[in-house]
């Protein structure tokens, strides 16, 4: 079955860097999108970054273009996060999540167990 | 960047009531949109795709209805799991979006 399982709960200080990874098994690694999308305490689910694991091609969130690195590792069928200059607006749970098969539009049917992150100093 | 607008962002109702969230795109994007359910401590859930499709595991009472702009998820006979926040969200642009969320309580 599809799985997705993501890195440990980080403690950051602000300005510093945050790698989350999600390893992926149970499917072809290359074959679907991963997104990352974040969920602040109280506020609502926030889209960041898409990934095309075949091409690496990449989108991101307009808020996040300027700190935020997704890439992928298909040796280790791995996808990462990387979010940099963190203050404590960036405390929350991240999630990745894999393209589902949804007809001709996409949709995200395999999440992450979610990784919570605290920037605090 | 396409907006995704959604209301109500909270509403409570009785066991058994029709609920009605709806998701206001800021241009037309067709179908392209999903809706989620997401619960505390949990990953959001799929629960419909191309605005009008279930996504397997969820009981028929769950409905997605709209094209174009205009979206509604429909719970008929609201039940105590329903409890969740509800979120739209737009796959027609690369730049993905989500609406604010809909808490919905007893």
């Amino acid at each position: 079955q599809v799985r997705l399982v993501q890195s440990g709960a980080e403690v950051k200080k602000p300005g510093a860097s945050l790698k989350v990874s999600c390893e992926a098994s149970g499917y072809t690694f290359t074959k679907y999108a991963v997104i990352w999308v974040r969920e602040a305490p109280g506020q609502g689910l926030e889209w960041m970054a898409w990934i095309s694991v075949d091409n690496n091609n990449t989108h991101y969130g307009q808020r996040f273009q300027d700190r935020l690195t997704v890439t992928t590792d298909t040796s280790t069928n791995t996808a990462y996060m990387e979010l940099r200059s963190l203050t404590s607006d960036d405390t929350a749970m991240y999630y990745c999540a894999r393209e589902g098969s949804c007809s001709s539009t996409s949709c995200y049917a395999y999440w992450g167990q979610g990784t919570l992150v605290t920037v605090s100093s | 960047d396409i907006q995704m607008t959604q209301s109500p962002s909270s509403l409570s109702a009785s066991l058994g009531d029709r609920v009605t969230i709806t998701c206001r795109a800021s241009q037309s994007i067709s179908n392209y949109v999903n809706w989620y359910q997401k619960k505390p401590g949990k990953a959001p859930k799929l629960l419909i795709y191309a605005a009008s499709r279930l996504y397997r595991g969820f009981p028929s009472r769950f409905s997605g209805s709209g094209s174009g702009t205009d979206f509604s998820l429909t719970i008929r006979g609201l039940q105590p799991e329903d409890v969740a926040t509800y979120y739209c969200q737009q796959s027609y642009s690369s730049l993905l979006s989500f609406g604010g969320g809909t808490k919905v309580e007893i």
